[in-house]
């Protein structure tokens, strides 16, 4: 079995500052997937950035950008140029290759993006 | 993109009535959906797997005869949960992947919008 760690329960950030939210996991499995998920005050939730465990280069999608670690099953989300629409819960997610869905969450961290 | 359409979006039902809930992929097919509950700040808890054509797979601790899972279309999956009590309420959420393109084998998740239950 899986399990996916947040160890931040919350964070906050001024406006335009940088913010790293760390996640690390536990897996057997040699091939997955890692996401990490936001979800605002409407609760929606959304894709952030996705990585390939074989792929060794990080993932970035304009502003977010993670380090993937995987020998120590570490994979930080950082956010650049905090804006206050980021402003949400954050979910890590590991998915196994091939699987239908079925992720396993962590217990996720609430940002604050402070003005 | 994808897209999971989940209706309603908000109910308040008495308790000893039953509530459903629809989970469509409005876009594309989805064989297997996700269903999950989350209470305030926390993370999301995965109730069960809905399997279309087939009994959805439920998680230890669920009881199948309370929240009854329907996927009878390659699009649509329902929550129905029976006989609701106060303790019941809760925010639901559902999921699904789309695995039908081939390209896409790292495709995310796709979340509906939730349902908010209140059980008075």
């Amino acid at each position: 079995a899986q399990t996916v760690t947040q160890s931040q329960p919350e964070m906050s950030v001024q406006e335009a500052e940088t913010v790293t939210l760390s996640c690390t996991y536990d897996t057997s499995e040699n091939n997955y997937y890692l996401f990490w998920y936001k979800q605002p005050p409407s609760r929606q939730m959304i894709l952030v950035i996705r990585q390939e465990a074989y792929k060794q280069q990080n993932a970035t999608e304009n502003r977010f950008s993670v380090n993937f670690q995987k020998a120590a099953k570490s994979f930080s989300l950082k956010i650049s140029d905090s804006q206050l629409g980021d402003t949400a819960m954050y979910f890590c997610a590991f998915m196994k290759h091939s699987s239908a869905g079925k992720s396993t969450f962590g217990d996720g961290t609430t940002l604050t993006v402070k003005p | 993109g994808a897209v999971v359409s989940q209706h309603p979006s908000r109910v308040i039902c008495k308790s000893g009535t039953s509530v459903k809930i629809e989970c469509r992929s409005l876009d594309f097919q989805a064989t297997t959906m996700f269903w999950y509950r989350q209470f305030p700040k926390q993370s999301l808890m995965l109730m069960a797997t809905s399997n279309e054509g087939s009994k959805a797979t439920y998680e230890q601790g669920v009881e199948k005869d309370k929240f009854l899972i329907n996927h009878a279309s390659l699009t649509l999956s329902t929550l129905t949960v029976t006989s609701a009590h106060p303790e019941d309420s809760s925010f639901y959420i559902c999921s699904a992947r789309d695995l039908g393109d081939p390209g896409q084998d790292n495709s995310p998740l796709h979340f509906g919008n939730g349902t908010r239950l209140t059980v008075t």
